[in-house]
């Protein structure tokens, strides 16, 4: 069981620019959840996988923000055209069926 | 909708002494609770959870928490700080009837500083 883990750790990109980023949930670990941390504040809920379905997505996820996890193993998270209101830490996490949430590092992403 | 509030942004002791940490929930029916640790420009680390049974839960590291439901609580304490506890700690709740699923709902969190 090697944990959650996340790419790249840091991003800075222009406003304007196409970001991807990656989570590796703990193996078997059928349950993916995103969520977006900014400075001083709680992370918040942006999006939940079950297996490849993708069953719930906040208000807070525009529609320049998609989510895919192709075949219920990895999952990405691309925001398009960044503003600098994205900038913030971008959290993954991953559960089997018990309630723990087990989260990875983060990429940061700072838009200049 | 559920909320979390965590009274207190910057909480201060002396190593060795008492750590209490306040949360309360608001949810008109209990949640799942949890609290998490965040130590700087890493993930989250779940300290420990309330879901049933008895309410006061032993975590990692000596921290414990009692869910108090009259009070819509759920205080984190250790007895005895050490500095290695200097940290972010977050408060985070999860609908007990989300239909086999438990977004968490965080606290703005509260930093701990812990001194000599």
């Amino acid at each position: 069981d090697t944990g959650v883990s996340q790419n790249p750790r840091h991003k800075i990109t222009k406003r304007g620019q196409n970001v991807t980023f990656r989570c590796d949930p703990i193996s078997e670990h059928n349950r993916l959840y995103w969520y977006r941390q900014t400075l001083g504040q709680g992370p918040e809920f942006l999006t939940y996988f079950q297996n490849e379905a993708q069953l719930e997505k906040s208000r807070l996820l525009s529609d320049r923000f998609s989510a895919e996890r192709p075949k219920g193993s990895f999952s990405t998270l691309e925001i398009q055209r960044t503003e600098q209101g994205d900038s913030a830490m971008y959290l993954c996490a991953s559960s089997s069926l018990t309630y723990e949430q087990y989260f990875g590092p983060g990429t940061r992403l700072t838009v200049t | 909708a559920q909320s979390v509030t965590q009274l207190g942004s910057h909480v201060s002791v002396s190593e060795g002494a008492l750590v209490l940490l306040r949360c309360n929930y608001s949810s008109s029916v209990p949640p799942y609770l949890f609290w998490y640790v965040q130590y700087p420009n890493q993930g989250l680390q779940l300290l420990l959870k309330y879901t049933t049974g008895a309410t006061l839960v032993k975590g990692i590291n000596g921290f414990e928490a009692e869910f108090k439901k009259s009070e819509t609580s759920f205080h984190l304490t250790k007895p005895s700080a050490h500095m290695s506890d200097a940290a972010e700690y977050f408060c985070a709740v999860s609908d007990r009837f989300s239909g086999g699923y438990n977004k968490l709902i965080f606290g703005a969190g509260t930093r701990l500083a812990v001194h000599p």
